[in-house]
């Protein structure tokens, strides 16, 4: 279904713990994204990557870390330096990367986090 | 970096009436302009984009109109159906930076 995948749709985590969520494409995009959706406050940018084993803060960046290993895989581990993790999480991705950002951005179906 | 502003945030219309949500950007190098909607429990889903080159586009009953030289674009939503009923976010990027700044959102209620 679209061709982005995000695991779990679900989360639940206790306080002081890290937890990773799985963002999978197989569109052969160049560039995704993470963003965290809260209520009134739109879609808020953590981290972006435009190309594999490179990646740049968003506007949100801290108690975030995230890798690109793979073109295919982008996780998001939501560390215990995150002061308010439970949030809504999307990932996206886009062809053209570096070479053009005028595409459209697909968007996986998101994962709920909650701390408990 | 760049700022995206959105107004309303709520928008309440009866059904056939026009809707219009409205969006500022700060980076005046920004040159592409899209549109997104999310329902209920679902994930965004382009409706429209625009890039800086043109001051509008139409597509059946949405359009978008831009101005450069204020900084803004606007959505235009006519003949409003229920099932437009969603929240509706702009976003604006430039060149090939590649990064997507949204809005905060523009919760568009269609009443019968």
């Amino acid at each position: 279904d679209g061709g982005i995948t995000q695991s779990p749709k679900y989360l639940f985590r206790k306080e002081g713990q890290n937890v990773t969520l799985s963002c999978e494409q197989n569109l052969n995009h160049d560039a995704m994204y993470w963003y965290r959706q809260d209520p009134g406050q739109g879609l808020r940018l953590i981290y972006y990557s435009q190309i594999v084993n490179d990646f740049q803060k968003g506007d949100i960046a801290e108690g975030y870390s995230v890798s690109r290993e793979k073109k295919e895989s982008f996780p998001l581990t939501v560390t215990s330096a995150q002061k308010n993790p439970t949030a809504f999480y999307l990932c996206a991705s886009k062809p053209g990367g570096l070479r053009d950002s005028h595409t459209e951005a697909f968007f996986g179906q998101g994962t709920r986090l909650t701390v408990v | 970096g760049e700022n995206v502003e959105q107004h309303p945030s709520t928008l309440s219309v009866q059904e056939g009436d026009s809707a219009v949500i409205k969006c500022t950007y700060s980076d005046s190098a920004s040159n592409y302009f899209p549109w997104y909607k999310q329902e209920l429990g679902k994930r965004p889903q382009l409706i429209i984009d625009i890039r800086s080159n043109v001051g509008e586009k139409k597509d059946q009953r949405i359009a978008v109109t831009l101005n450069k030289t204020a900084k803004h674009f606007s959505l235009h939503i006519t003949e409003t159906q229920p099932e437009d009923s969603a929240v509706y976010f702009c976003a604006a990027s430039r060149g090939t930076a590649s990064k997507l700044t949204f809005g905060t959102g523009t919760r568009l209620q269609v009443t019968l």
